[in-house]
Order: C-alpha cells, then structure tokens, then sequence
C-alpha cells in the first residue's frame, strides 16, 4: 500500500507554546489530507481536510485559528497547534489516499502531543 | 450524531476460533465501507474493504459482510491468530470523498493462544 510519514511521532511541550505536525504521502501526490484526533479509548474524530493551495475545511467545534494547518505542496500538509494548552493533549493522526478516486484512507504513524 | 456504531467494545476469543467484529451505520449516503487494525499509538492499517454494491468481500483470512437494509457490517477473521489482537475500526465514506472517513469506536480484540 501508499505511504504516509508523520512526524514527530511523540512531543512534549509547555503551555503557551506551538507545536508543528507533519504529515508526507511519500509515493504518491495528495492534493487532498486528513487530519484526525483521538482521545484515549475513543475514536477516531476528524478535525478538517488539508486542500493543497488553498484553505482547509474545518468540521464543526474545532478552532481553526488553534490548529492551523498548511498544505504548501502535493506531498505535505502540517498541522501547528497554536498556543497548547493541557486539554490539546492528544493523539493525531493524518491520513491521504492516492489519486484516481480511492476511497481507501493510508495513514500516517500518528503524534502523541503532551502539553504540560 | 454517531453516524457509525460498533456496540462491542471488546471481543475475546480463542486461537483458531472465528472472530466476528460487528458495525451499524446510519447514513445512508455512505457507499464505501472499511475495516482498520490499530495498535496504541500507532496509525491505523488498512485490512479490507467494501462497496456498497456488494455484500461480500474476501481477503485471505478476512471477509467483510455488509447488508445494506439492516445498514449493518461486519468483519470475520478466520481463523483467529494471537497476532490478530488490536483494536479494530470500521469506518464509512463516500466514493467521491478522497478518503474522508467518518469511525466508529472501535473493538478491542483479544485473541488467546
């Protein structure tokens, strides 16, 4: 199957500061990303969709100017958490499929982000 | 609004036995369906997939069901090996959604030699 890198894999940061996600499709271009959220025990919750060259799609409840995302080229989006707080602690994950109308998701390894 | 439900949040079961993970969904609109293996803090795997269009999916030891009227799915691991245990997603899209996926919670799957 494709390829998707993420990275980091684990981070700690202090309250207050920004954290920068990355997510790359390796073997193939993504003009289309995904990046989700899970709590412990829980499932897997879209957070928005990553457009390369214009701006992301935000599902409902998650602040766009908290998580900012980017998707400057075909192989790479990232997701920057502005100003973490403890309740930003989490599991985030992105996901890209490749061209030709796939609907079969490839995901990366996932960021486990602690604020403290 | 959980458009997609897995009730079982855990599933034991003994080597070589079936293992049969279950799903429901209620969007209508949804006409592609997926099964996902997840160890913590890793991201999902891909197992198998299904149109709508089918009712049936085989991939080796796993098949997927999917009964469009009961809007229900599920996925059968035959037989059952230790190295099988994870907790296991399904998850529903759209065909014209580029991998878009909405999941249900999951199902913890022990697998006991």
């Amino acid at each position: 199957g494709a390829v998707v890198s993420q990275h980091p894999s684990r981070v700690i940061c202090k309250s207050g500061t920004s954290v920068k996600i990355e997510c790359r499709s390796l073997d193939f271009q993504a003009t289309t990303m995904f990046w989700y959220r899970q709590f412990p025990k829980q499932s897997l919750m879209l957070m928005a969709t990553s457009n390369e060259g214009s701006k992301a799609t935000y599902e409902q409840g998650v602040e766009k100017d908290k998580f900012l995302i980017n998707h400057a080229s075909l192989t790479l989006s990232t997701l920057t958490v502005t100003s973490a707080h403890p309740e930003d602690s989490s599991f985030y994950i992105c996901s890209a499929s490749p061209p030709g109308g796939n609907t079969e998701a490839f995901f990366g390894q996932g960021t486990r982000l602690t604020v403290v | 609004d959980q458009q997609v439900k897995q009730n079982s949040p855990s599933l034991s079961v003994q080597e070589g036995r079936i293992s049969i993970l279950n799903c429901d969904y209620t969007n209508s609109m949804f006409d592609y369906f997926l099964w996902y293996k997840k160890y913590p803090a890793e991201g999902p795997t891909f197992l198998i997939s299904i149109s709508s269009i089918k009712d049936k999916n085989e991939d080796g030891r796993f098949t997927v069901f999917l009964n469009k009227s009961a809007k229900h799915l599920s996925l059968h691991i035959v037989p059952s090996q230790p190295g099988d245990s994870a907790v296991y997603f399904c998850a529903a899209t759209y065909v014209s959604s580029y991998g878009k996926l909405t999941f249900g919670q999951g199902t913890i799957l022990t697998v006991h030699p």
